[in-house]
């Protein structure tokens, strides 16, 4: 089972539509996630993190983590054509000793229809 | 506007070449690393550096070879290119966890690499 599983889609919505993007992972270890947005041609950049089961807000955007069910999702409120991109999530897990990892998902390609 | 930067942003070459793609970063960051991406397919770690002089095989087994002499600068090598190297290079860099906060990767822009 890979650690972090994330539908590629694509998935194409009309402007204006709540988007939900979703991902599992599978290791339980001290960790926290993050939502990496990465636009045509271009590479990705950090939208949101999260450290806790809940939700956490930021604009638009909402990242919501339960860690019973594994379960990490992405919501956008009010898409707009400008969010049309492939979104990833990640998991940091820290091993100690300064030593970090970062796991990615396959990545969500969001088209928004204006 | 993060400053890490990519050469070429697209190269196609024949096979049996040897190309060098060039990362550079102006933001003092100790980590850097080499992801490819493919279309539909994850991030995959091939090399990553901790500091000068270190360098380390990622999670992706990878024929390519990096050096680490100066902190801003992270080139990938490969000595014989082959049409299964065709695809994304994406350099990035992080601060330490004091830094950040996060362990945040900062992404250059990539290079699209054809072997043909």
């Amino acid at each position: 089972q890979k650690e972090v599983e994330q539908d590629p889609g694509p998935l194409s919505v009309p402007e204006g539509a709540i988007v939900s993007l979703n991902c599992t992972y599978s290791n339980s270890a001290f960790q926290y996630f993050m939502w990496y947005r990465q636009y045509s041609r271009k590479g990705p950049e950090l939208l949101m993190y999260t450290y806790s089961s809940g939700n956490k807000e930021d604009g638009r955007f909402t990242a919501q983590v339960d860690k019973s069910s594994k379960y990490i999702s992405l919501f956008i409120r009010d898409s707009q054509p400008s969010d049309s991109a492939t979104y990833l999530c990640a998991r940091f897990s820290y091993s100690g000793a300064g030593s970090y990892q970062l796991t990615f998902g396959k990545g969500t390609k969001l088209s928004v229809i204006p | 506007e993060a400053d890490i930067y990519q050469t070429p942003r697209y190269l196609v070459i024949g096979t049996g070449k040897k190309i060098t793609l060039e990362c550079s970063q102006t933001m003092g960051h100790d980590k850097m690393y080499w992801y490819q991406q493919d279309p539909g397919m994850e991030l995959h770690l091939i090399h990553y550096s901790y500091g000068v002089n270190s360098t380390e095989k990622g999670d992706l087994s990878s024929e390519s070879t990096v050096s680490r002499i100066r902190t801003e600068h992270f080139p990938l090598t490969l000595e014989s290119a082959r049409p299964s190297h065709t695809s994304q290079y994406l350099c990035a860099s992080s601060g330490s966890l004091r830094e950040s906060n996060t362990g945040e990767l900062f992404f250059g822009e990539g290079s699209r690499l054809t072997v043909l």
